[in-house]
């Protein structure tokens, strides 16, 4: 069945450093990627999306790349802020109405 | 009120209790999911509205949970006789399109967290 994989947390930053969060999936045919960002207290928001191979989603300086080949959509942003400070969940939908959703990975930026 | 609306935020339950939790859409919006997310996990669906019509459920645990809603806004997520595996938060999202391989954006609430003791 569809799957995300996503990397565990917590990953914890210095305020301006280059931030990675790694997703990779399992899909039939060719789903839409998406991630969404909870900040503390607030409900999910989605923060970028992609719906076919190649597509870049970006948001907010966070880039993210759809890749068939290696069946991966990594969240990048070139230089975090404190603000950045969530949880961030990969999430893919192929079909039907379901959105899978990865784990989360929980970010701290420190100033 | 301009986002997803959910009541209660917090609700405590003893085993076997009823729970209705509710769910205020965005306006307009005719697509409804609801979500429950276990502590550390991301959401998992659970059952999908398109206006007032239910199409898919599939994700519902088993026949204790049931959702509604009948006039294709406010939705509420009924699970009967609660058990402790059913501590969670459950989420619901609107989106404003029927659904076409889920790319519309879904707008969450903030959740309601179950507690079952």
């Amino acid at each position: 069945g569809n799957s995300v994989t996503q990397m565990e947390g917590p990953v914890t930053l210095s305020e301006e450093a280059f931030l990675t969060i790694n997703c990779t999936y399992t899909a039939t045919g060719y789903p839409s990627l998406f991630w969404y960002v909870q900040y503390p207290g607030e409900g999910l928001q989605l923060l970028l999306k992609a719906t076919k191979a190649d597509d870049k989603g970006s948001n907010k300086g966070f880039e993210a790349t759809y890749r068939k080949e290696t069946t991966s959509f990594h969240l990048e942003k070139g230089s975090v802020q404190v603000s950045d400070s969530a949880v961030y969940f990969c999430a893919l939908s192929s079909g039907g109405f379901k959105t899978i959703f990865g784990a989360g990975t929980r970010l701290f930026v420190k100033a | 009120g301009a986002g997803v609306s959910q009541s209660p935020r917090y609700k405590v339950a003893k085993r076997g209790q009823d729970v209705a939790l509710r769910c205020d859409p965005i306006s307009g919006h005719v697509s409804l999911f609801w979500y429950q997310q276990a502590l550390g996990q991301g959401p998992e669906f659970l059952t999908y509205f398109q206006n007032e019509a239910q199409l898919d459920k599939s994700g519902l645990p088993s026949d204790r949970f049931f959702a509604e809603r009948p006039e294709g806004s406010v939705s509420t997520l009924k699970i009967q006789r609660t058990q402790q595996e059913d501590s969670a938060v459950y989420l619901c999202a609107s989106s404003l399109g029927r659904l076409v391989r889920a790319q519309h954006e879904q707008y969450f609430g903030p959740g309601t967290r179950l507690t079952v003791t």
